[in-house]
């Protein structure tokens, strides 16, 4: 089983919607991370929400965690022609040292 | 913005050869991390790197591998003998604190494209 699975795979919508991919992990977290990979590209530290939050806004991203569920939600409101990249959530794992497992991305492309 | 720097961008070398993948990670982190990336598939832990020493390694990460921090600035991840399965996108990253003090992001590199022939 996957620890980070995002959906949907792929998603595309108008310049100007908002776009919502969503996270879901197995086991208990310490953090949840969103990355943004351009293609080809390296990954790009988007925004960090720990356990205890359950909401982040970092500009026109708004991240929400709701631990219950053990699942993510990232949101990008009015899009953008640059938006169009992959996105994925990276896990740390409670209890499990130095590492962050990512998910296998939502690949967003925001139509002109 | 300070940058993780990952030398050299792509690599193509011939299957049995030895490969060095370069990172200078930022000056004030602590914790020194690869993963890698099979073209259209999920990101994957390689190992982390903390206090001159290898704190956790995946099964990817045989003694085929092997990561060493020369000196104050540089951290490399040796390949010996490559193997065609090993053509990857490879990024090294680095974290001011790691995980144990609560979690900051990591900052990656831009990759290096390693392409076995």
């Amino acid at each position: 089983s996957q620890q980070g699975e995002e959906d949907p795979q792929a998603l595309s919508i108008q310049e100007g919607e908002n776009a919502t991919m969503n996270c879901s992990y197995k086991t208990s977290i310490n953090n949840l991370q969103w990355y943004r990979q351009n293609s080809g590209r390296g990954l790009v530290h988007l925004i960090l929400i720990r356990s205890n939050e359950r909401e982040k806004h970092s500009g026109r991203l708004r991240v929400t965690l709701d631990t219950s569920k053990k699942s993510s939600s990232l949101l990008i409101t009015a899009s953008r022609a640059a938006d169009t990249a992959s996105y994925f959530c990276a896990t740390d794992i409670m209890n499990r040292d130095d590492k962050i497992i990512f998910g296998k991305g939502t690949r967003l492309h925001i139509l002109p | 913005e300070p940058e993780v720097t990952q030398t050299p961008s792509h690599q193509v070398t011939q299957m049995g050869q030895e490969v060095i993948l370069r990172c200078v990670p930022i000056s004030n982190h602590l914790y020194f991390y690869w993963y890698r990336q099979i073209l259209g598939q999920k990101v994957e832990f390689l190992v982390s790197f903390y206090n001159n020493e290898i704190s956790e390694k995946s099964e990817i990460f045989d003694d085929q591998f092997s990561v060493e921090r020369p000196d104050g600035s540089n951290f490399t991840l040796k390949i010996r003998s490559t193997k065609l399965e090993d053509s990857a996108m490879y990024f090294c990253a680095s974290s001011v604190a790691g995980d144990r003090a609560g979690g900051y992001g990591y900052t990656f590199g831009s990759g290096t494209r390693l392409t076995v022939v």
